[in-house]
């Protein structure tokens, strides 16, 4: 069973470009969850789908964040307009259930804004 | 709000050494507590668990005890391998059963 998939693992950006960040979930799982972590910092919690449906956004930022998670496909999160400070390390786990405990991560990505 | 206290690395240790990385938290209610763990170029593992006071968590040798008193839950090995060489995360349950409050992360490195 493959673990938890993100692409691609690293990203570079120049400031105002798009960076677009996959999730592909385990088998089975329909919970998806991303993280977010800036240098010397633990991670935080961005925001937590199901399949078509956005439960918890509120780690998100307001502006230039979006994410999706279809029914067909990975999930994805979406910057727009990137600027320096959105170089981080992207995670994404994903679950069977809803505990946190459940929660299998990828690899992550490594986003760079140049 | 719901925060996490990891000692800063690298810790750099010799094999067989014994490990100690300390991990103190803030909470509200009684949140369960975590150890991940995270190899080179991999995604972070469960390593291992706590869901109550005095529980005590334990996999592949490690182990980490919930102390509400102390408000703490330290990761210990009694004999390191170089394979234990990774950034290991404590981490606690926010207000919401599937949100993660993570510290920031310790290095560490085994040296043979």
């Amino acid at each position: 069973n493959a673990g938890v998939m993100q692409n691609p693992r690293h990203l570079v950006r120049r400031r105002g470009q798009e960076a677009r960040l996959r999730c592909s979930p385990m088998k089975g799982h329909s919970h998806v969850y991303w993280y977010r972590q800036l240098p010397e910092e633990g991670l935080k919690f961005m925001v937590y789908l199901q399949k078509e449906n956005i439960i918890d956004e509120s780690g998100m930022p307001k502006e230039r964040f979006s994410a999706e998670f279809p029914k067909e496909g990975p999930s994805i999160l979406r910057i727009q307009q990137v600027v320096r400070g959105d170089s981080a390390a992207y995670f994404c786990a994903s679950s069977q259930g809803q505990g946190a405990w459940e929660q299998y991560f990828g690899p992550g990505t490594r986003l760079t804004v140049t | 709000g719901n925060s996490v206290t990891q000692m800063e690395g690298p810790v750099t240790l010799s094999e067989e050494a014994f490990l100690t990385i300390n991990c103190t938290y803030t909470a509200t209610g009684y949140p369960s507590l975590f150890w991940y763990v995270q190899y080179p170029g991999e995604g972070l593992q469960l390593l291992l668990k706590a869901t109550k006071a005095d529980d005590k968590g334990s996999n592949k040798g490690f182990e980490a005890t919930y102390r509400k008193e102390t408000t703490s839950f330290h990761l210990e090995k009694g004999s390191v391998q170089v394979s234990d060489s990774a950034v290991y995360f404590c981490a606690l349950s926010g207000d919401s059963n599937y949100q993660l409050i993570w510290g920031a992360g310790t290095k560490l490195i085994i040296k043979p």
